[in-house]
């Protein structure tokens, strides 16, 4: 049930724009994002609801596309502070907030 | 703030001994979850539980079991540690309907 994300990994200069995808082979009921730093736990980003209800963060967006069964996070005019492991995690269940995670995309974003 | 603590950052045990790795909330959230993070593979997800005593098998369940006694603590319990459980623990906790999870720092665990 794990989420296919890509890329893997994606280097950045400070003020680029970077696109993280994510795909399920089943329907999903929620996507989740969040952040990893590197020896950190992960920060929540973002939740995509089915039926288009849309929670955010600044500067970060993310569409759902349910038919799809795919979402991906946009992340505009990086950062240094971007920098670290992106997580999708799915909820195939209605309300269940039972997340299976993808295995990250690693961003590196340089001055 | 809200918090969830896992009682250890590092752990070292020997092949076949027994593992005990405790979390704590204090948000009061129903939902807890005990995931395993590995190099190129994420973070696959073990046991879950909605209630109190209630638990839930995750992916990959083998050679772990779960105890919600109470709310706010969630235990994950390696009966007889073997080298493929090395591996970094991240507790998580969550409101019942479709919410954000809280990660704990994670304990990192080596199994010689």
């Amino acid at each position: 049930q794990q989420p296919v994300q890509s890329p893997q990994a994606v280097i950045l200069r400070e003020g680029e724009d970077a696109v993280i995808n994510c795909s399920s082979s089943k329907a999903l009921y929620s996507v989740h994002w969040y952040r990893q730093k590197h020896g950190e736990a992960p920060v929540f980003l973002m939740i995509l609801l089915k039926g288009g209800e849309q929670k955010g963060h600044e500067k970060i967006s993310a569409s759902f596309n349910e038919k799809k069964q795919q979402s991906s996070l946009y992340l505009t005019a990086s950062q240094l502070s971007y920098s670290g492991t992106y997580f999708c995690g799915t909820d195939t269940q209605t309300g269940a907030n039972n997340l299976f995670f993808g295995t990250g995309t690693r961003l590196t974003v340089i001055p | 703030d809200v918090k969830v603590t896992q009682s250890s950052r590092y752990l070292v045990k020997r092949t076949g001994e027994k593992v005990f790795l405790e979390c704590v909330q204090d948000m009061d959230h129903e939902n807890m979850f005990w995931y395993r993070q590995d190099p190129g593979l994420g973070l696959r997800l073990i046991y879950f539980s909605y209630d109190v005593k209630m638990k839930e098998k995750g992916d990959i369940p083998e050679g772990y079991s779960v105890s919600r006694e109470k709310k706010e603590r969630f235990s994950l319990i390696l009966e007889s540690a073997s080298t493929n459980q090395t591996s970094m623990y991240l507790c998580a906790s969550s409101f019942q309907n479709t919410g954000e999870l809280f990660f704990g720092e994670g304990s990192r665990l080596t199994v010689l």
